[in-house]
């Protein structure tokens, strides 16, 4: 399994410009999210998604939108890009058993807006 | 006040140390997670506790519930244990992460 994969690596974009930020999950996990890290703050959850067809709003929703067709992909989309959305953005699934759940994140994309 | 604190926020020691990271929230929750963050960016889920204590290797967890407050302790550390261990918090409805606490092993 190739876990979470999340493609680009690192991004430049100016402001005002659009990108899709790709995740993957090889897994069958039905809970998958985004989440944004900011130097020296806490992980924020943007989105979210317990399966196909079904999104959720997390913390920080506002300048992104998400989609979820299938189980495996869960696609960022940043329409306009601003300053403040200079950060690194991680993509994670997860599944529940018996009460308990594991999430397992990709590698991040370091996304810059100049 | 955040609502998810940690401490220490930077922690060096020497191998071979117990170390001790504290986690303290303020909101009700379902389970509360710990994950390590990797030098290079890796983020690993170590622990998903909703009660009582979790061993894994030299890693143990504990949370008590009407303290709101859980532990994460590393025994016998190693300096690739060095690495930002991150509590997070799941209510019903949001998952607050706490800021991290930056270990360093020193060999």
């Amino acid at each position: 399994n190739a876990g979470v994969t999340q493609t680009p690596k690192f991004r430049i974009l100016k402001i005002g410009q659009s990108m899709t930020l790709q995740c993957a999950q090889d897994m069958n996990h039905n809970y998958m999210y985004w989440y944004r890290q900011d130097p020296g703050m806490g992980l924020k959850l943007i989105y979210y998604s317990v399966g196909a067809g079904i999104t959720d709003k997390g913390e920080v929703p506002n300048g992104y939108n998400v989609s979820r067709s299938t189980t495996e992909d869960f696609p960022l989309r940043l329409e306009l890009a601003a300053p403040s959305q200079t950060s690194v953005y991680f993509c994670a699934s997860s599944y529940s058993r018996g009460g308990q759940e594991t999430q397992y994140f990709g590698p991040g994309t370091r996304l810059l807006v100049l | 006040k955040n609502e998810v604190e940690q401490s220490p926020q930077n922690l060096t020691a020497q191998e071979g140390e117990f170390i001790t990271i504290n986690c303290s929230y303020s909101v009700g929750i379902s389970a509360l997670h710990w994950l390590q963050q990797h030098p290079g960016g890796g983020i690993v889920s170590l622990f998903m506790l909703s009660s009582g204590k979790k061993k894994h290797g030299r890693l143990i967890a504990t949370i008590n519930i009407q303290e709101k407050h859980s532990s994460l302790h590393i025994t016998a550390s190693h300096p690739r244990d060095s690495a930002v261990y991150i509590c997070a918090a799941r209510a019903l409805d949001k998952i607050i992460f706490g800021k991290g606490t930056r270990l360093h092993i020193l060999p």
